[in-house]
């Protein structure tokens, strides 16, 4: 059973670029939220989808957008790169249910360097 | 306000020996859930314990278990018997809310912690 899948694994963007990471949940998991991780701090929510809608944002401008398919894979889309968006991003999938228990599984992160 | 704090940035213990990995939250929701996470140097984020607003007994899951004290709004981290491979970045998170309708984690800034031989 394929776990949470991201791809690229590494990328390198220069300034005002616009990149897309995407991104796989683990089966039978319909949702998906990303996360940006800076070095040296804690993962920071920046969306979750849901039946291909964005169904919670987090405190990131409209430069982040993303995009559910109807298989439940994702995508983020980043614009006019800043500097200060170089950092790892990760992916979780989830099924949350009714149950308050349920994890998010992650991925292994996009690591992107804004040069 | 910081959610969840992490006071020590890095820890040292001696394998076969036992450590605690400090986690406060503060959150004015009756419900929400508390989660620890392991981050080794690849990345991926590997869940290790969860425990419930509601739960009564602490959780456990293998070597790991979690000392809630909800009154001092704590949730720390112990794991016993540590081995070399659990030398990694553990990240104390938190959830508000109940069931799906709240599905967003908030992170500490973690710990640190190394495993001497």
């Amino acid at each position: 059973d394929a776990g949470v899948t991201q791809s690229p694994t590494h990328l390198i963007k220069t300034r005002g670029q616009q990149v897309t990471l995407r991104c796989s949940p683990k089966s039978g998991h319909d949702t998906v939220s990303w996360y940006q991780q800076a070095l040296g701090q804690g993962p920071q929510f920046i969306f979750q989808y849901y039946e291909e809608e964005e169904r919670q944002r987090g405190n990131f401008p409209d430069r982040f957008s993303g995009h559910q398919f109807p298989n439940y894979s994702s995508e983020l889309n980043v614009n006019a790169l800043l500097l200060g968006d170089s950092a790892l991003y990760l992916c979780a999938s989830s099924f949350p249910g009714t149950s308050d228990s349920y994890e998010q599984y992650f991925g292994p992160g996009t690591r992107l360097t804004v040069t | 306000a910081q959610k969840i704090t992490q006071t020590q940035p890095g820890m040292f213990v001696q394998e076969k020996e036992a450590v605690t990995l400090d986690c406060t939250y503060d959150t004015s929701d009756q419900s929400y859930g508390l989660f620890w996470y392991k981050q080794p140097s690849s990345g991926e984020m590997i869940f290790l314990i969860y425990q419930g607003s509601y739960d009564e007994q602490n959780a456990t899951e293998g070597r790991y278990s979690l000392n809630f004290q909800k009154a001092r709004k704590s949730a720390n981290l112990v794991i016993s018997a540590s081995q070399l491979g659990d030398s990694a970045m553990y990240f104390c998170a938190m959830r508000e809310g109940y069931g799906g309708s709240q599905g967003n984690l908030i992170f500490g800034k973690g710990t640190k912690l190394s495993v001497k031989p």
